[in-house]
């Protein structure tokens, strides 16, 4: 079942706002994936994080590998209506190809 | 670069048919993954393949789902019969594994097959 707890599960902005979204697990991951599913589409991989503290950017996007292990958060600056869609994260143990994926964050911008 | 294909991208069936959804990888990927998405339950990973060979069918709701990959280029998800809580979309998604560049983490996924089984 699923093992990683993704919040919020919906969000609904303005145009320009910042948005901040997260993802814990009781288990430790070696690495840290976020994702974006456009409506009709499968996901993308926006961010993926390697190390424990890792903090990376993506244009407006940036994304922080929990010291923990356990966390990672995903931000998106000065959102734009094509910011809308479904933003998983996803983590992986050491040795397995096999993420786990969160239930998504489902962000709706209005212009 | 072709991405990863599907089909059908949408079907509509009734109760008790057979449903078979196809999937072409991308070329050199030797992961192939099948998950299901729905609102409950967001997105689930039913099996995946690892050179052609089923590691993990753990996912795999029950015996009426079924999946191959008879070589590496083709895989197939067979729902027989259907019913209508099968009703989902259904991705299939590629990642190259291991690499000299080593491996970065990242799946493909194809646009996806919705299924709606009335």
């Amino acid at each position: 079942g699923q093992q990683l707890n993704q919040s919020p599960q919906s969000m609904f902005i303005q145009e320009g706002e910042d948005v901040s979204m997260n993802c814990t697990s009781s288990s430790i991951f070696n690495t840290w994936l976020w994702y974006k599913q456009d409506p009709g589409e499968g996901p993308v991989l926006l961010i993926a994080l390697y190390k424990a503290g890792e903090l990376t950017s993506n244009g407006r996007l940036t994304a922080q590998f929990g010291i923990t292990r356990k966390d990672s958060f995903l931000n998106i600056s000065a959102s734009i209506p094509s910011d809308v869609g479904i933003y998983f994260c996803a983590g992986q143990r050491g040795g397995s190809y096999i993420p786990t994926f969160g239930r998504g964050t489902s962000l709706i911008v209005h212009p | 670069d072709a991405g990863v294909i599907q089909s059908p991208r949408h079907e509509v069936t009734e109760m008790g048919q057979e449903v078979t959804l196809r999937c072409k990888p991308i070329s050199g990927h030797d992961y192939l993954f099948w998950y299901r998405q729905t609102m409950m339950r967001g997105l689930e990973l039913l099996i995946y393949f690892n050179n052609n060979v089923p590691i993990d069918d753990s996912g795999m709701p029950e015996d009426r789902f079924s999946a191959k990959m008879p070589n590496a280029s083709f895989s197939t998800l067979k729902i027989q019969p259907s019913e209508p809580r099968d009703s989902a979309v259904y991705f299939c998604a590629s990642s190259a594994g291991t690499s000299g560049r080593g491996w970065t983490g990242e799946l493909f996924f194809g646009e996806g097959s919705r299924l709606t089984v009335l």
